[in-house]
């Protein structure tokens, strides 16, 4: 069965310096990896996905993942950091064409002005 | 095209009683899955309907169900409802166009309150 495991369920880093949220899976067979973003009282935000097409993925609000297979992981970064990325990010894993969503357990940013 | 819609978006019942979550897709998805989010468990799958059919369920009791509809809106009961069920429910919907995980879109959620 798959699963995930977010490194560090608290981040917090000083505006203008990088972002880096780690996500490692597990997972017998190829993944569909995704970032989502919860501000508080919504729901999910899609950020970006893994869908084996390129190992470098780009997503909203200038946020991108690295897939590497040989680490199995799934690191989400931004260069900068902004005041209104401070939310929770949470990666998932899918795997099978099934339309189920395996979720690791958040990692709440929060940005130091 | 609007987004997956979910009503009530506040919910306050007391233990024993049961009750009913609604949600409508993005138009023209098929498939709805449901979650569970809670600061102990985190998100976790409930259950995914496509066509009007349970096509995934996960690792709930009995006392959750769902259903969908012809026009691909769905609706979960709670039954018998517990203090541990208090919880935002999450609702999402896909294209789901079979043999590849197609991107799930959240709605807002229920926050339910179990007294």
């Amino acid at each position: 069965a798959q699963s995930v495991t977010q490194l560090g369920s608290h981040v917090s880093v000083s505006e203008g310096a990088l972002v880096l949220l780690r996500c490692n899976y597990s997972s017998s067979v190829p993944p569909y990896l995704f970032w989502y973003v919860q501000y508080p009282n919504q729901g999910l935000q899609l950020l970006l996905k893994y869908t084996s097409a390129a190992t470098l993925v780009k997503g909203i609000n200038g946020f991108e993942a690295e897939f590497k297979k040989s680490e199995t992981s799934f690191h989400l970064t931004k260069p900068s950091a902004h005041m209104s990325d401070a939310a929770e990010y949470f990666c998932a894993v899918s795997v099978g064409g099934a339309q189920k969503l395996v979720f690791g357990q958040g990692t709440r940013l929060t940005i130091n002005p | 095209k609007a987004g997956v819609t979910q009503t009530p978006r506040y919910l306050i019942k007391t233990r024993g009683q049961q009750v009913t979550l609604s949600c409508s897709p993005i138009s023209g998805h098929r498939s709805v899955s449901w979650y569970q989010q809670t600061p102990g468990q985190g998100l976790q799958f409930l259950f995914e309907y496509f066509s009007e059919t349970q096509r995934n369920k996960g690792n709930f009791p009995g006392r959750f169900s769902g259903r969908q509809f012809s026009n691909s809106r769905s609706e979960m009961n709670v039954s018998t409802l517990e203090l541990g069920d208090s919880a935002l429910y999450l609702c999402a919907s896909s294209t789901s166009s079979g043999g590849r995980t197609d991107t799930q879109y959240f709605g807002p959620g229920t926050r339910l309150t179990v007294l």
